[in-house]
């Protein structure tokens, strides 16, 4: 039973358009939702995270927007460049437990020139 | 502050060898996870440390098993290896348990 699911499998933008990640999970004790960014040959670096107190969360060029009621989050990437060309997991946990992850699949990002 | 370090970065072994895969935790943080990422797929929980006891457990068989040392450092260690358990293992830490994990660039393992 996959309790973070990912959406779309790939994604593909032009540059300076708008990269959207959707995310949907199951387990309604998880109150923490990061976004990892992972390039080739390196480990999952920590992006934007939210707590479901809040329903949006700016950073940057990142947002992320949560949909409690609906149990999904998204991430949105403002004017994407190429380097941000990677692969994005979302993850989520219940932080009154231990620090345990669960991560979605992950979604591949192309930013063309 | 220096991150998360892990070694070796690759590392290949025969079915049926033991491995040890080490970590050292980022400075000031006590807890230590290790998630297992197959190619293609998001890392999966292993273990979590957290002031040298473990602290959770994922969906791993018990020939996965781990330590923590006083310094906060950690150890992975598979026995039997099996070729499934070919994939990248990395190592997170955190202030706490509650905290933000930040990752390693992980060990590549490779089992043939």
């Amino acid at each position: 039973q996959q309790q973070v699911k990912q959406s779309p499998q790939s994604l593909i933008v032009q540059k300076g358009g708008i990269s959207i990640i959707n995310c949907a999970y199951e387990n309604t004790a998880f109150d923490y939702f990061p976004w990892y960014q992972q390039f080739p040959g390196k480990g999952p670096a920590l992006l934007i995270a939210i707590r479901p107190d809040v329903s949006e969360k700016k950073e940057g060029r990142f947002t992320i927007s949560f949909n409690k009621s609906a149990k999904q989050f998204s991430l949105h990437i403002m004017d994407s460049q190429p380097g941000d060309s990677a692969t994005y997991f979302c993850a989520a946990m219940s932080t009154g437990a231990n620090s345990k992850l669960t991560f979605g699949k992950g979604i591949t990002l192309s930013v063309r020139p | 502050e220096t991150g998360v370090t892990q070694s070796p970065t690759h590392l290949i072994k025969t079915r049926g060898q033991q491995v040890t895969l080490r970590c050292s935790s980022q400075s000031g943080h006590n807890t230590v996870s290790w998630y297992q990422q197959a190619l293609g797929q998001g890392p999966q929980f292993i273990f979590q440390y957290y002031r040298e006891e473990e602290n959770g457990r994922g969906n791993f068989p018990p020939r996965f098993s781990g330590l923590q040392f006083p310094n906060y450092s950690s150890e992975l260690n598979v026995n039997a290896l099996e070729l499934d358990d070919s994939a990248l293992y990395l190592c997170a830490s955190s202030r706490d348990g509650r905290s933000p994990l930040h990752f390693g660039n992980g060990t590549r393992l490779t089992v043939t």
